[in-house]
């Protein structure tokens, strides 16, 4: 069974620090995709940041960057320097099998503090 | 902006009202989407086509009836809906097939039903 974690509901920071997004996931597919998404309150669903199974590096992507640890089969979203405009609800998803079908996690909503 | 196109963007219906949900891609995906999303929850598949044929029909009632008309298009009719199908609807792409690839979404479309 595929299965995405996150345990964190509500995630405060304070502006221009760095916060850690927890993600956690579960699939028996040696072949899979991990993506985060950031949704703000008007609703539009934005792409972030990939890690593929078989990357031996973190992504990058600008002030966001992917932690991932295959063997705690955890993929943390790490967004440095934190600003007003990252305060949204962020998702991390899996892509593995059936092929065509992304599995969810529940989501974390995070609020940047002046 | 957003490469998948939804429309329309406000939807208010009533309960014996035919209506339509459109969305367009140009970006060569051969694997579209729609999903259900109620406010701080994660997206619920309903549908999945690949290739222009349903692969996923996440049991999903049939007053809901998507159609895909070609490789760039995917309806979603609506018909007799229910005061708990008020929602966000987001429609999305990605490459088919793809473990690696993400989805794209568009900006959605917010149901409300009267």
């Amino acid at each position: 069974a595929q299965k995405i974690t996150q345990t964190q509901p509500g995630m405060f920071v304070q502006e221009k620090e760095a916060v850690t997004l927890d993600c956690t996931y579960d699939t028996s597919d040696p072949s899979y995709g991990l993506f985060w998404y950031k949704q703000p309150s008007s609703g539009e669903m934005i792409f972030l940041i990939y890690q593929g199974s078989y990357d031996q590096q973190n992504a990058t992507e600008g002030r966001y960057s992917l932690n991932f640890q295959k063997a705690r089969k955890s993929a943390n979203l790490v967004i440095s320097a934190s600003q007003l405009g990252d305060s949204a609800m962020y998702f991390c998803a899996m892509r593995g099998l059936p092929r065509n079908q992304f599995y969810f996690g529940t989501g974390t909503s995070l609020t940047v503090i002046p | 902006d957003t490469e998948v196109t939804q429309t329309p963007k406000h939807l208010v219906m009533g309960m014996t009202n035919k209506k339509s949900l459109k969305c367009e891609q140009h970006m060569g995906h051969r694997a579209m989407y729609w999903y259900k999303q109620k406010a701080k929850k994660p997206p619920e598949l309903m549908f999945v086509y690949s290739y222009e044929k349903l692969s996923i029909n996440e049991s999903v009632p049939s007053r809901f009836s998507p159609e895909c008309p070609n490789s760039s298009l995917l309806n979603l009719h609506l018909h007799a809906l229910q005061p708990e199908d008020s929602a966000l609807y987001l429609c999305a792409s990605s490459q088919a097939d793809r473990a690696h690839q993400p989805q794209h979404f568009g900006d959605g479309t917010r149901l409300s039903i009267l």
